[in-house]
């Protein structure tokens, strides 16, 4: 089954801890994405990598950080230094430039 | 200035009628763009692609997109129940932002019997 796979589906983090979402896809495409979603809200893009061992900021990186070692795996870290973390994350993934994003089902996160 | 700005909604319209979404961009320099439909709760699904000015069909849906004025819409005829939904609009920026894909915040769309 062919796609972009997230976990957990729901996430809980006390204060002060860092988190680790999962985001592992076998499109076998270079380029991968993550979005938080606020409610009511549109998709903000966090960070992007064209390439493993490669990854750019978005527009709202600050208390996030990432890293991709394998071009099938980007996992996002939500860090203490994110102090409004609830919200929906998407993981996401492109073949190449101008084509489509295929997304993951998403990630809820909620602070304790 | 937003990037990419959409009409928050929500946008009502009767059921057969047709709905009107519309998305402005900043960069002057994008070249795709992207219409999502997403269910609450759910991943964001593409429903239509644009490159070039113009109008691009497909069944109810027909993208427009007009690079001088740097907007894009996407029109919904025959609008059904189903079709209630947020609209998300996503722009590809060009030359080294390439892979740089940012969404408007979406148009809630409700469809009324």
């Amino acid at each position: 089954d062919g796609g972009i796979t997230q976990s957990p589906k729901y996430l809980f983090r006390k204060e002060g801890q860092n988190v680790t979402l999962s985001c592992e896809q076998n499109l076998n495409h270079d380029a991968m994405y993550w979005y938080r979603q606020d409610p009511g809200q549109g998709l903000r893009l966090i960070y992007y990598s064209q390439i493993v061992n490669d990854f750019q900021k978005g527009d709202i990186a600050e208390g996030y950080s990432v890293s991709r070692e394998k071009k099938e795996s980007f996992p996002l870290t939500v860090t203490s230094a994110q102090k409004n973390p609830t919200a929906f994350y998407l993981c996401a993934a492109k073949g190449g430039t101008g084509e489509k994003l295929f997304f993951g089902s998403g990630t809820q996160l909620s602070v304790l | 200035q937003k990037e990419v700005e959409q009409n928050s909604g929500p946008l009502s319209v009767p059921e057969g009628a047709i709905a009107s979404l519309n998305c402005t961009y900043s960069d002057r320099g994008s070249q795709s763009f992207f219409w999502y439909r997403q269910y609450s709760g759910k991943s964001p699904e593409l429903i239509m692609s644009i490159y070039s000015n113009g109008d691009k069909e497909d069944g109810r849906f027909t993208a427009q997109l007009n690079k001088a004025s740097q907007y894009v819409s996407l029109l919904i005829r025959d609008s059904q129940p189903s079709d209630s939904a947020t609209y998300l609009c996503a722009v590809v920026g060009l030359g080294s932002s390439a892979s740089k894909i940012i969404f408007g915040s979406g148009t809630r769309l409700s469809i009324r019997p």
